[in-house]
């Protein structure tokens, strides 16, 4: 079965980057789009951008457009995103998401979600 | 950037009832790129509706999805108590996604 398996929670400072992984399972990795999304406590969803597996093209959202990096490991079947200069509207949960289909863009499988605390 | 507005904020409503939430986009959008989610605490996303009104594997078909251009609608035909939940429409375009600020079904 279909499997997005995320990292745990991060405490971070102020300014610091996180890095935060998406372990895939149970397709074929390249087949799927991955999309990340973020939710801040108490709001609603947030898309940050999207990661093509198969030759690592990435398009983000305006709003984080040079603090987000998305890279993957096809070794690993794992999907990586990377947020920096963090401060404290940071705090949120982070899901990674695949599309549905491999021609339907909507979130069909999510990961757990990861809690990033930003807090000096 | 097209804007998706959810009406109404919350929604209360006894179980067994008819639900009907609205979602309204700031320009046309394709049917095809239009998805609904719901959201319980502490849970991610699960995807209900995609393309409009196609429901995702698993899902139970009191839940439908309608609509076109720009006003789309998900209806509960009737409310069961796992359904009380948050809710949130989706499009997709230019390689983005965007969400509504959702809508709160809550128990009357």
């Amino acid at each position: 079965q279909v499997q997005l398996v995320q990292s745990g929670a991060e405490v971070k400072k102020p300014g610091a980057s996180v890095t935060v992984s998406c372990k895939t399972s149970g397709y074929t990795f390249t087949h799927y789009f991955i999309h990340w999304v973020r939710q801040a406590p108490g709001q609603g969803l947030e898309w940050m951008g999207i990661i093509n597996p198969s030759g690592g093209g990435t398009s983000y959202a305006q709003k984080f457009q040079g603090r987000v990096t998305m890279t993957r490991d096809m070794s690993t079947r794992t999907v990586y995103m990377e947020l920096s200069s963090l401060r404290s509207e940071d705090t949120a949960i982070f899901y990674c998401a695949r599309d549905v289909t491999t021609v339907t863009t909507a979130g069909g499988y999510w990961g757990q979600g990861t809690l990033v605390t930003v807090s000096s | 950037e097209i804007v998706l507005t959810q009406s109404p904020g919350t929604l209360s409503l006894s179980p067994g009832e008819r639900a009907t939430l609205s979602c309204r986009a700031s320009q046309s959008i394709t049917s095809s790129d239009l998805a609904w989610y719901q959201q319980k605490p502490g849970q991610a996303p699960r995807l209900l509706m995609y393309g409009a009104s196609s429901r995702a594997t698993g899902i139970p078909d009191r839940f439908s999805g309608s609509g076109s251009g720009t006003d789309f609608t998900l209806t509960i035909s009737r409310l069961e108590p796992e359904d009380f939940a948050m809710y949130y429409c989706q499009q997709y375009s230019s390689s983005s996604w965007t969400f509504g600020q959702g809508t709160k079904v809550e128990i009357k």
